[in-house]
């Protein structure tokens, strides 16, 4: 069954300071899909990123990079340059493409930014 | 502008009541799920539905129901059988395949009181 773990459950940072994210996941299926969402205080999930499996490149959007090792299963997420609005709960989820009716989040890690 | 409502923002309900959370979306989404967020764990799956008339239990659906009579909408009934209804309610949407992602309501927060 798929699987994703955070394993951090709060960071608390000083603005300005590099921040990752870590996210391991476990799936049978050699198609999958990795997600990172951003909950900020207002409640909805804002999408950040997609990564299919045979997609290794790390991705960098701006401030944000995420960093995806097959060998080790993790899709890691690093903020550089923290600010405050960064503050908010980051999910990582996995969708496999055989098991086409669920995705499966983790349980979320809390990032705090103070000034 | 497309997406999706979630109200009311904010539910009290007594013990015993049943009380129905409203998800609306305007993507033109055939997919639409309802997740249950708790402190620390995440978001767990309560139903889902990939076709009007149609819809499917999650993971944690006893206590809840749903109905899908159209593609606009999927209400979610928080029923008295449900032990521990005080909990944030996410509503989302998708093109049918979760591989591509979804689409968040901005959540319901409901207590029971």
């Amino acid at each position: 069954a798929q699987k994703v773990t955070q394993a951090q459950t709060e960071i608390s940072v000083v603005e300005k300071e590099d921040v990752t994210l870590d996210c391991v996941y476990e799936t049978r299926d050699t198609t999958y899909y990795l997600f990172w969402y951003k909950q900020p205080p207002s409640g909805e999930l804002v999408f950040l990123i997609r990564r299919n499996s045979f997609d290794e490149q790390n991705e960098i959007s701006g401030r944000y990079s995420w960093n995806f090792q097959k060998s080790t299963s993790s899709f890691n997420f690093t903020i550089t340059a923290s600010q405050v609005v960064d503050s908010a709960v980051y999910f990582c989820a996995l969708s496999e493409w055989d098991n086409n009716n669920d995705m499966r989040f983790g349980a979320g890690t809390r990032l705090t930014v103070k000034p | 502008d497309g997406g999706i409502t979630q109200s009311p923002k904010y539910l009290f309900r007594k013990e015993g009541q049943n009380v129905t959370l409203s998800c609306e979306q305007n993507l033109n989404h055939d997919a639409m799920y309802w997740y249950r967020q708790d402190p620390g764990q995440g978001l767990r799956l309560i139903y889902y539905s990939q076709i009007v008339n149609d819809f499917q239990k999650g993971d944690i659906a006893e206590g809840y129901s749903v109905s899908r009579e159209k593609k606009e909408s999927f209400p979610l009934t928080v029923t008295s059988a449900q032990k521990n209804p005080t909990a944030f309610y996410l509503c989302a949407s998708g093109w049918g395949q979760t591989v591509y992602g979804y689409t968040f309501g901005s959540g319901t927060r409901l207590t029971v009181v």
